[in-house]
């Protein structure tokens, strides 16, 4: 079935410094990718919409400066959180939607503690 | 973005009884889905069903869907103690066939099964 890797799965910054997570779907294209975030014993919340080749539409109340999206090709979308501060320490989830096997696949997340 | 509600938020039961989840929604859906999360990980889709569906199954899941009443079940039978995990609802307005929506989750119900 379809495949995103993410990585890495975890990560430790010191507060200010910027940090990357990748989203690949490896056997499909994802024209759109989607970031979700979740925050302990919570639910996800959507972040923003990557959309290949275009700009994010980021959800309300997300920062679309501090929380940078990139989605440079069919397969590749990538999140970097700037400026990176202990508030931001969550688990970043991306997920892609592969209309081949009509279902949105989930990479496997990314634990980010900012300290 | 409004979140669905899921109940019970906690479940605890025995290894070889049955699970049951509920999920209510606000808005309009094209499906809902089911996914399981175990603890730090990703998601895994479990199950879709599609609006004009009113129950479906897949091995041990079975998941019912009341769009006049915008709610939804998941009952697993026969529970083991791999099945703990939290579990969540998700809608999908699905504007957009080849790109897949932005899906709504509800707040997730815990399940522990004990050996």
């Amino acid at each position: 079935g379809a495949v995103v890797s993410q990585h890495p799965s975890r990560v430790i910054c010191k507060s200010g410094t910027s940090v990357k997570i990748e989203c690949r779907s490896l056997d499909f294209q994802a024209t759109t990718m989607f970031w979700y975030r979740q925050f302990p014993k919570q639910s996800l919340m959507l972040m923003a919409t990557s959309n290949e080749g275009s700009k994010a539409t980021y959800e309300q109340g997300v920062e679309k400066d501090k929380f940078l999206i990139n989605h440079a090709s069919l397969t590749l979308s990538t999140l970097t959180v700037t400026s990176a501060h202990p508030e931001d320490s969550s688990f970043y989830i991306c997920s892609a939607w592969d209309i081949t096997n009509y279902g949105y696949t989930f990479g496997s997340g990314t634990r980010l503690t900012v300290v | 973005s409004q979140q669905g509600e899921e109940d019970p938020q906690a479940l605890s039961i025995q290894e070889g009884e049955n699970a049951t989840m509920n999920c209510s929604y606000k808005t309009s859906i094209n499906n809902l889905q089911w996914y399981r999360q175990n603890s730090g990980r990703g998601l895994v889709h479990l199950i879709l069903i599609r609006s004009n569906e009113r129950e479906k199954h897949s091995g041990r899941l079975r998941v019912t869907l009341d769009t006049s009443k915008k709610s939804s079940s998941l009952l697993i039978t026969a529970s083991r103690a791999a099945d703990t995990a939290s579990y969540f609802c998700a809608t999908d307005p699905m504007l957009e066939e080849t790109s897949g929506s932005r899906l709504t989750f509800g707040e997730g119900t815990q399940l522990t099964v004990n050996p």
